[in-house]
């Protein structure tokens, strides 16, 4: 399976736009590209997913760099419910394999009032 | 809404003891799935069940068994366990559609002494 690399940790402001970076450099031409997010003591969640081209749903935006070997998921305005461990992952469609997504570490975010 | 549901809570159990973790959820969901998290870490998968009838094993199957009792219900059974199973496990299910997301349930804390 492709791997992921996520900054351990990242810090911002309540109320600014925070900037998720995944660098995913062997990703393959089938593989989406998932993210969830866990808040404290509660199971993950899923944020959004994509494959190429830019996408937006009302918790957050995804931009796809043009080789996909990056992607940045983006919190436009951090509140503080938005403080959690999140992940992004590879998922392959390709060769009818079963839906076992593989969770990384993720990135721990805090975000200060 | 209640969408997954996982009993118990807590548990904890002496080293040798049996128990079984409930899971259930309400969202006529065809694959459902069991993960664990240790502390500082990402899930691993334990088994999953794409559909009724059917189980399969995951990165992390030893010590335990699973049971896919009807499209509601999947259960994960610890026959003796061992203080290495001291974890978080996650219940997860998800419907139909090639990039569906996986929905979680909020856990069960179970530390074995």
């Amino acid at each position: 399976d492709a791997k992921t690399t996520q900054p351990n940790s990242m810090e911002s402001n309540e109320e600014e736009p925070v900037h998720l970076p995944c660098n995913h450099s062997t990703i393959s031409g089938t593989d989406y590209i998932h993210w969830y997010r866990q808040l404290p003591s509660q199971g993950p969640e899923y944020v959004i997913h994509g494959l190429t081209s830019n996408v937006n749903n009302r918790m957050a935006s995804l931009a796809i760099a043009e080789d996909r070997k990056s992607s940045t998921l983006i919190l436009h305005r951090a509140t503080l419910r938005d403080a959690a461990v999140y992940y992004c992952i590879l998922r392959d469609v390709g060769g009818g394999s079963n839906y076992k997504l593989t969770f990384g570490k993720g990135t721990l975010l805090t975000v200060n009032p | 809404n209640a969408g997954v549901t996982q009993t118990p809570k807590f548990q904890v159990l002496k080293t040798g003891q049996s128990m079984t973790l409930q899971c259930a959820q309400d969202m006529n969901h065809n694959s459902m799935y069991w993960y664990r998290q240790d502390p500082g870490m990402g899930l691993r998968l334990i088994y999953y069940s794409a559909s009724e009838g059917t189980t399969d094993k995951g990165e992390v199957p030893n010590g335990y068994n699973v049971s896919r009792l009807n499209k509601r219900e999947f259960s994960l059974r610890l026959e003796s366990a061992a203080p290495s199973q001291t974890s978080v496990y996650f219940c997860a299910s998800r419907g139909t559609g090639e990039n569906s997301p996986l929905h979680f349930g909020n856990g069960t804390r179970l530390t074995v002494t």
